[in-house]
């Protein structure tokens, strides 16, 4: 199947800095890109969809001027924890699907682990 | 509200066995469900898909069942190994367009050597 990488694996941050993740797609181009979140023993949560050239679309309760999207070409697409706290150290997960297509497969990158202290 | 969830939290088989994953989903608007495995500190791992116009699907090892009906999917696993130890959950896309993924509460599989 396709690779989608993430980067960095694990990042410890200080309370009040800015944190950036990046997922690319290696061996594919992802039209649409998605980051979810992960709490310890519980579901993935998705935060925003990331589309190409245009602006990410935020689920409901998620401050975008907090998580900071950027999907700048079909390859890469970044995720910005700006002014971290404590209550966003978290497991970010990102995927990216080869269309939009209600039943395209969607590839997944081995998370990101952000603890904020 | 709407939503995909499971009924069981956590199931221990012994290796050998079969396991049964469940997932409850109440959105009849859903026409394509995904299972994934989740290992400990790792992303999810695409095992099988079904569409909503089938009720059975076949991969190796695995089956996925969808029951429309009762609004019903399982996961099931045949002569389950020590590797398939991993968080399961099922996901959904619940229309409206585009392939957007909503998740199950998910289910620890522990096996017992």
């Amino acid at each position: 199947g396709a690779v989608v990488s993430q980067h960095p694996s694990r990042v410890i941050c200080k309370s009040g800095t800015s944190v950036k993740i990046e997922c690319r797609s290696l061996d594919f181009q992802a039209t649409t890109m998605f980051w979810y979140r992960q709490f310890p023993k519980q579901s993935l949560m998705l935060m925003a969809t990331s589309n190409e050239g245009s602006k990410a679309t935020y689920e409901q309760g998620v401050e975008k001027d907090k998580f900071l999207i950027n999907h700048a070409s079909l390859t890469l697409s970044t995720l910005t924890v700006t002014s971290a706290h404590p209550e966003d150290s978290s497991f970010y997960i990102c995927s990216a699907s080869t269309g939009t297509g209600r039943s395209t497969e969607a590839f997944f990158g081995q998370g990101t682990r952000l603890t904020v202290v | 509200g709407e939503s995909v969830g499971l009924h069981l939290p956590t199931l221990s088989v012994q290796e050998g066995d079969n396991s049964i994953i469940n997932c409850a989903y109440s959105n009849s608007a859903s026409d394509y469900f995904i299972w994934y495995k989740q290992e400990s500190g790792k992303g999810p791992q695409f095992i099988i898909d079904i569409r909503s116009n089938m009720d059975k699907r076949q991969g190796q090892r695995v089956t996925v069942l969808l029951n429309k009906t009762v609004k019903h999917l399982s996961l099931q696993i045949a002569a389950t190994q020590p590797g398939d130890s991993a968080v399961y959950f099922c996901a959904e896309n619940r229309g409206g367009g585009g392939n957007k993924l909503t998740f199950g509460t998910g289910t620890q599989l522990k096996v017992e050597l």
